[in-house]
C-alpha cells in the first residue's frame, strides 16, 4: 500500500486565494482526519470523517475552512479566502480504528504571503 | 476527559547518553490505547508503538524500550546509547476505546548532539 498520499506536497499562494489540499487514505480505512501543526499550537485537530461521513467539525478555525469527502478515497480541505495566518503545516491521516493508530501523510506545507 | 501531557518541552544529550521521555495521560475510560509517533525534521509523523491499557508490561525493540505504569498514568519512552538520528519531535498520544479520536500531547523536541 502506498500510504496516505497528500498533494501538493508544498504550497505558497497570496493572500485571498482559494487553496485546495487534498487526501487519498488508505484502502479500507474508514476514518480520516485532518491536522494542522503550527509552532504555536502543535497538532490541531481540524475534522474528522467516518465513513465518508462529518463527525466533528469543531475544530475548524473559521468559515473559510471547509472540507469534504465524497468517496472513500478522496478527501478536500479548502480555504477560501486564505489569509497568512493559515500557514502551517497540514496533514491528512487515516485509521480503521482509532486503536490501531492513525497513519498519517506526508503533509502539505502551506505559505500564505 | 482525555489529556497527554507531556511536560518536557525540549531535550538535549549528547550522543550515546539515554534519555527519557516522559508521558503522562488523562481518561477515565478503562480501555484506552497509547502510542508514540516520531517526527523526525523531514516532517511525516511515523508511528512508533502502540499500547493498549491491559497490557503493562514494558516493551524493548533495538534502542528503544517504554515503561506503561497504569499507577501513575504514564507511558515514558526511553531511548538507550542516543545517535544523531534520533534527533526529532516526539508524540505521545491517547486513544480511547470508543471512538477514533487521537489526543495527542505538545510533543518533546529531542537533539542529540554529536
Amino acid at each position: 500500500d502506498a500510504g496516505v498520499i497528500q498533494s501538493p506536497r508544498h504550497e505558497v499562494t497570496e493572500m485571498g486565494q482559494e487553496v485546495t489540499l487534498r487526501c487519498k487514505p488508505i484502502s479500507g480505512h474508514n476514518s480520516l482526519f485532518w491536522y494542522r501543526q503550527t509552532m504555536m499550537r502543535g497538532l490541531e485537530l481540524l475534522i474528522y470523517f467516518n465513513n465518508n461521513v462529518p463527525i466533528d467539525d469543531s475544530g475548524m478555525p473559521e468559515d473559510r475552512f471547509s472540507a469534504k469527502m465524497p468517496n472513500a478515497s478522496f478527501s478536500t480541505l479548502k480555504i477560501q479566502p486564505s489569509e497568512p495566518r493559515d500557514s502551517a503545516v497540514y496533514f491528512c491521516a487515516s485509521t480503521l480504528a482509532g486503536y490501531y493508530g492513525y497513519t498519517f501523510g506526508s503533509g502539505t506545507r502551506l505559505t500564505v504571503v | 476527559a482525555q489529556k497527554v501531557t507531556q511536560a518536557q518541552t525540549e531535550i538535549s544529550v549528547v550522543e550515546k547518553e539515554d534519555v527519557t521521555l516522559d508521558c503522562v495521560y488523562e481518561t477515565r475510560d478503562t480501555t484506552y490505547y497509547l502510542f508514540w509517533y516520531k517526527q523526525p525534521p523531514s516532517g511525516e509523523l511515523v508511528f512508533l508503538i502502540r499500547r493498549n491499557s491491559f497490557d503493562e508490561q514494558n516493551e524493548i525493540s533495538g534502542r528503544y524500550s517504554w515503561n506503561f505504569q497504569k499507577s501513575t498514568s504514564s507511558f515514558n519512552f526511553t531511548i538507550t546509547a542516543s545517535q544523531v538520528v534520533d534527533s526529532a519531535v516526539y508524540f505521545c498520544a491517547l486513544s480511547p476505546n470508543t471512538g477514533n479520536q487521537f489526543y495527542f500531547g505538545t510533543g518533546t523536541s529531542l537533539t542529540v548532539i554529536p
